[in-house]
């Protein structure tokens, strides 16, 4: 049974620069949650993915925007990216039916913005 | 706003002594409460859920958590700790309005620190 899986694992960008990040769910999972890890911190909620539409959305700014694809997948766009965007990036996934509380996390991705 | 406080930063114990990491939370309404495991440059894993059923709750490598209403407390104990529990660890509420769906609050962490 295949884990939440996140792409890449680590990545370098300049300021200003846009980047993607992917998120497959765990098999038979359906809803896509993403949240910011920055260093010696817990990690904060973006947004939360549904029926391919945004259900909720934490305190980040309209540079933050995901995408949820039919078969669950999701990503995470960043615009212009800024330093303060250098974190662990996790994806967590969760079932619908299953009550969705429980939510399964990625391994991450660890952005370092230069 | 759902809140979550996690009393002290970093935990050290002695390898076979008791592990008590403390977690309060603040709620308007009945919360879900998780605790999640971080080891070093990996994701989160979760340990166990308080989602209104019993008030003990047993998870994962012998680590169990009782759910305090009237001390707002999830407190994380294990009674004999591992060399492998050095790790840091999370306690999460969800957010009011998402219902069982919600997204989860979470605290600053405790790092847990196993002296051989």
């Amino acid at each position: 049974d295949a884990g939440v899986t996140q792409s890449p694992t680590h990545l370098i960008k300049t300021r200003g620069q846009q980047v993607t990040l992917r998120c497959s769910p765990k098999s038979g999972h359906d809803t896509v949650s993403w949240y910011q890890q920055a260093l010696g911190q817990g990690p904060q909620f973006i947004f939360q993915y549904y029926e391919e539409e945004e259900r909720q959305r934490g305190n980040f700014p309209d540079r933050f925007s995901g995408h949820q694809f039919p078969n669950y997948s999701s990503e995470l766009n960043v615009n212009a990216l800024l330093l303060g965007d250098s974190a662990l990036y996790l994806c967590a996934s969760s079932l619908v039916l299953a009550g969705g509380e429980t939510q399964y996390f990625g391994p991450g991705t660890r952005l370092l913005v230069l | 706003a759902q809140s979550v406080t996690q009393l002290g930063s970093h935990v050290s114990v002695s390898e076979g002594a008791l592990v008590l990491l403390r977690c309060n939370y603040s709620s308007s309404v009945p919360p879900y409460l998780f605790w999640y495991v971080q080891y070093p440059n990996q994701g989160l894993q979760l340990l166990l859920k308080y989602t209104s059923a019993a008030t003990l709750v047993k998870g994962i490598n012998g680590f169990e958590a009782e759910f305090k209403k009237s001390e707002t407390s999830f407190h994380l104990t294990k009674p004999s700790a591992h060399m492998s529990d050095a790790a840091e660890y999370f306690c999460a509420v969800s957010a009011p309005g998402g219902g069982s769906q919600g997204n989860l609050i979470f605290g600053k962490g405790t790092k847990l620190s196993v002296k051989p």
